[in-house]
């Protein structure tokens, strides 16, 4: 089964407002966590990543914790823009996965009305 | 190029086809992955290669699939006799030694 679970469904939500994705997984030993970007017409990219529990990644004004207690790794932001309007994909590597290849879960769309 | 490129950006193929992925990745990088995105769903890992050494190959599908990396940069992702079920995104990425991954905007294969 996958290793890493998204909340189902798309996300619309009015400029300014706050932004919550879950992301939960599962994996012996301690994984990687990232969450990449995809923007319309344009490729996977990297939007901030956690090596170990308690880390904090960051960027562009989002923010996900590690939390090795709840399996989690949400993905947040205080106040979303039209420009954040994209797919969200939370990933891992490591622990049980063989030279850093990522998992993924099944992605959210994010459409930000101005 | 900066980035990791794919050609072509878009494929269509008759059923029973044969087709050819490309996948330029960025120079230097030793590792590169290949990936299938199908609708509404993440990327599935396919098969990964260090320098032109396949090191694992054991995400892809069938035995119709091959990839290739011959000089340890450009590779080829092969799909033989193509099915309905092959339509999908193929993304490729490219990294250095445990670094972070870049990935290409993929080729959209419909299998029609």
């Amino acid at each position: 089964g996958n290793s890493v679970t998204q909340m189902e469904g798309p996300v619309t939500l009015s400029e300014e407002a706050f932004l919550t994705i879950n992301c939960t997984y599962t994996a012996t030993g301690y994984p990687s966590l990232f969450w990449y970007v995809q923007y319309p017409g344009e490729g996977l990219q990297l939007l901030l990543k956690a090596t170990k529990a308690d880390d904090k990644g960051s960027n562009k004004g989002f923010e996900a914790t590690y939390r090795k207690e709840t399996t989690s790794f949400h993905l947040e932001k205080g106040s979303v823009q039209v420009s954040d309007s994209a797919v969200y994909f939370c990933a891992r590597t490591g622990a049980g996965l063989g030279n850093n290849r990522l998992a993924f879960g099944k992605g959210n769309q994010v459409v930000v009305i101005p | 190029g900066a980035g990791v490129s794919q050609s072509p950006r878009y494929k269509v193929a008759k059923r029973g086809q044969d087709v050819a992925l490309r996948c330029d990745p960025i120079s230097g990088h030793v590792s590169l992955f290949w990936y299938q995105q199908a609708l509404g769903q993440g990327p599935e890992f396919l098969t990964y290669f260090q320098n032109e050494a396949q090191l694992d190959k054991s995400g892809l599908p069938s035995d119709r699939f091959f990839a290739e990396r011959p000089e340890g940069s450009v590779s080829t992702l092969k799909i033989q006799r193509t099915q309905q079920e092959d339509s999908a995104v193929y993304l490729c990425a490219s990294s250095s030694s445990r670094g972070e991954a870049f990935f290409g905007q993929g080729t959209r294969l419909t299998v029609v």
